[in-house]
């Protein structure tokens, strides 16, 4: 069965400019979980999306926005890039708004020259 | 806030040794707590989870325990092998959100 599909694996975007992650969870998951993890650093939560709502918000920039669509997958819109952004991206999906079946992507892994 | 705290923060042990990991969490509303094992540039590989009703479990090698008063829990790794040697990370979930608030990691050297 796939997993959950993240696109692009890996991208690179200069300063300023924008960069959109796209996150496909597994079939029937409806729970969508992005993860922000730096070089070093633990994965930190940015925002989660269940049903298609905003269930929950972490530490995720102004700058950053996303949204969960009707198939269920999820697009996270970066703007204004900042070197600091540079980190890999995760995206996790899970059942019914909690931790059942949670499963994490492969990754982008975003770069910011 | 929400916290995990995880020691140590690196670990080096010989072949066929036992390592520990310890966490410590602060939300008393968690109710699941993962552990995770990541490799460079990959994502992290769920190698154990243990629930608020459960005090201990063990999977071969791989054993959790869980002190719910103490809010802390372990792992246990016994007879390490050289593919152990990787970065490890406990979480916490709250019962509500699902979220993942995530230790500070463990990079655990396993010497042949």
């Amino acid at each position: 069965a796939a997993g959950v599909i993240q696109s692009p694996r890996h991208l690179i975007k200069e300063k300023r400019e924008t960069a959109t992650l796209k996150c496909y969870p597994i079939s029937r998951h409806d729970t969508v979980y992005w993860y922000q993890q730096g070089p070093g650093q633990d994965p930190q939560f940015l925002i989660s999306f269940y049903e298609k709502m905003q269930s929950d918000k972490g530490s995720i920039p102004d700058r950053f926005s996303a949204q969960q669509f009707s198939d269920y997958h999820s697009e996270l819109n970066m703007s204004s890039l900042e070197l600091g952004d540079s980190a890999l991206y995760f995206c996790a999906s899970s059942l019914g708004g909690g931790a059942a079946g949670y499963t994490f992507g492969s990754g982008t892994r975003l770069t910011v020259v | 806030g929400e916290n995990v705290e995880q020691h140590p923060s690196t670990l080096s042990v010989q072949e066929g040794d036992s390592a520990v990991i310890k966490c410590t969490y602060s939300d008393s509303a968690s109710n699941y707590f993962p552990w995770y094992k990541q490799e460079l540039g990959k994502r992290p590989q769920l190698i154990i989870d243990i629930r608020s009703n459960v005090g201990e479990k063990k999977d071969q090698r791989i054993a959790v325990t869980l002190n719910k008063t103490a809010k802390h829990f372990s792992l246990h790794i016994t007879e390490t092998q050289p593919e152990d040697s990787a970065v490890y990370f406990c979480a916490a979930s709250s019962r509500n959100t699902g979220k993942l608030i995530f230790g500070q990691g463990t990079t655990l050297q396993v010497k042949p």
